[in-house]
């Protein structure tokens, strides 16, 4: 079956870096791209940034740019989320999820991520 | 605006019909797609496109949508249908995603 598995909680403190792993199973990888989405304690769902497994392309929402780098290593199916400069608002679940286009009659205008990741909480505290 | 507006709760007898609707400008060019997210899990996709279920959803989710609104309908509500709801789309460059800022819907 399609699955994402992520790698375990983090602890860090203010001004590190982390990097969170999502391993893709039981699909072509290269075929999708992989998005990352982080949810704060009793918070909405926040679309970071997306990464084309086949190409190496990358997208960042603006609020991550310069902060955020995703990168993969296709020989174990696998894509990376690095997150710089951590501070303590960044204390979160972080999600992958399997993106796709929805296309019909030739019109691709809708999107979907399916499935999610587990989720890796990540906290930041001194 | 690349913002996406949802109504913060509503809530459902069981067995009755409840639609949330998500606002937003991108909505007039893309489909939302719709998310179900239970306390201490990852979100699940249930509706898509124009109104297409993943394998596993059942037929009681559906989904619309008008202008600038999408709706995501559940026919006879059931007790598992409590959760929290979020619908996405593209912002308004076309190239990054936008979430809603969700819905807990509460079935009585």
């Amino acid at each position: 079956q399609v699955q994402l598995v992520q790698s375990g909680a983090e602890v860090k403190k203010p001004g590190a870096s982390v990097r969170v792993s999502c391993k893709a199973s039981g699909y072509t990888f290269a075929s999708y791209d992989i998005d990352w989405v982080r949810q704060a304690t009793g918070q909405g769902l926040e679309w970071m940034g997306w990464m084309n497994p086949n190409s190496g392309n990358t997208g960042y929402a603006q609020k991550f740019q310069g902060r955020v780098t995703m990168t993969r290593n296709t020989s174990i199916s696998t894509v990376y989320m690095e997150l710089s400069s951590l501070r303590s608002e960044d204390t979160a679940v972080y999600y992958c999820a399997r993106g796709g286009l929805y296309c019909s009659s030739g019109n691709c205008n809708g999107d979907w991520f399916d499935p999610w990741g587990q989720g890796t909480l990540v906290s930041v505290s001194s | 605006s690349s913002e996406l507006t949802q109504d913060p709760a509503v809530s459902v007898a069981l067995g009755q019909t409840v639609r949330i609707t998500c606002q937003g400008d991108s909505l007039r060019s893309y489909y939302a797609s719709w998310y179900q997210q239970k306390p201490g899990q990852a979100p699940v996709l249930v509706i898509y496109g124009e109104s297409n279920r993943p394998s596993g959803i059942p037929d009681r989710f559906s989904g619309s949508s008008s202008g600038n609104t999408a709706s995501l309908t559940i026919t006879g509500a059931q007790a598992e249908d409590e959760a929290d709801y979020y619908c996405n789309s593209r912002d308004s460059s076309g190239n990054h995603y936008v979430f809603g800022t969700g819905t807990k819907v509460t079935v009585l």
